[in-house]
């Protein structure tokens, strides 16, 4: 069975920090690797995808992630954190399998102060 | 291109009354799915629908709930009687085959159910 865990359930940084937010998994199969976002009102928004190939994944709004499979990782990175940044992160796998249901991690809530 | 609608917004019942949530997945997307999170659990899957057939409903979590998914456009999620426990955020998303193998799923607002 899948599982992911987010270490910490609020992060705060302030505004030019590094954010880092964490998320590890287990899986039998090779899995693949999500993070999404929600800002206040909206919907879950993709922020960047590992399937196959190059470990480390760039996404929107200068978000990086690298899939350290020796780690079962899939930590969330950005150097320099913005105003706009402040949401709630999600982290998700699932088999690689076409069609196959997310399987996602409790959350983790971004506050960052000026 | 319209995203994933929800409708409603938000609803709040009585417990023992009737719900029925809206889906519109993006135009062409035969792949819907429903998740659900309740308060301050994780966001955990329902079922999967392509096209009008239920592809897998194992996350479903009692007979109380029905999706239907006639004619393969939107769905609908109801739930009969209501319980004080059905209370949370019900997301719907939506996926074209054609993204395989990158299975990017693509997520409404979500209705935000209360029952009292």
């Amino acid at each position: 069975a899948q599982s992911v865990t987010q270490l910490g359930s609020h992060v705060s940084v302030s505004e030019g920090a590094l954010v880092l937010l964490r998320c590890n998994y287990s899986s039998s199969v090779p899995p693949y690797l999500f993070w999404y976002v929600q800002y206040p009102n909206q919907g879950l928004q993709l922020l960047l995808k590992y399937t196959t190939g190059a470990t480390l994944v760039k996404g929107i709004n200068g978000f990086e992630a690298e899939f350290k499979k020796s780690e079962t990782s899939f930590h969330l990175t950005k150097p320099s954190a913005h105003m706009s940044d402040a949401a709630e992160y999600f982290c998700a796998v699932t088999p690689n399998q076409a069609g196959t249901a997310l399987i996602f991690g409790k959350g983790t809530t971004l506050s960052v102060s000026s | 291109e319209a995203g994933v609608t929800q409708f409603p917004s938000h609803s709040v019942i009585e417990k023992g009354q009737t719900v029925t949530l809206r889906c519109d997945p993006i135009s062409g997307h035969d792949n819907l799915y429903w998740y659900r999170r309740v308060m301050g659990k994780e966001i955990k899957f329902l079922l999967h629908f392509v096209k009008e057939s239920k592809q897998d409903e194992s996350g479903m979590p009692n007979n109380r709930f029905l999706a239907e998914r006639t004619g393969g456009t939107y769905s609908t999620l109801k739930v009969q009687p209501a319980e004080l426990e059905d209370s949370g955020v019900y997301f719907c998303a939506s996926r074209s085959l054609e993204q395989v193998p990158y299975n990017e799923q693509f997520f409404g607002p979500g209705t935000r159910l209360t029952v009292l």
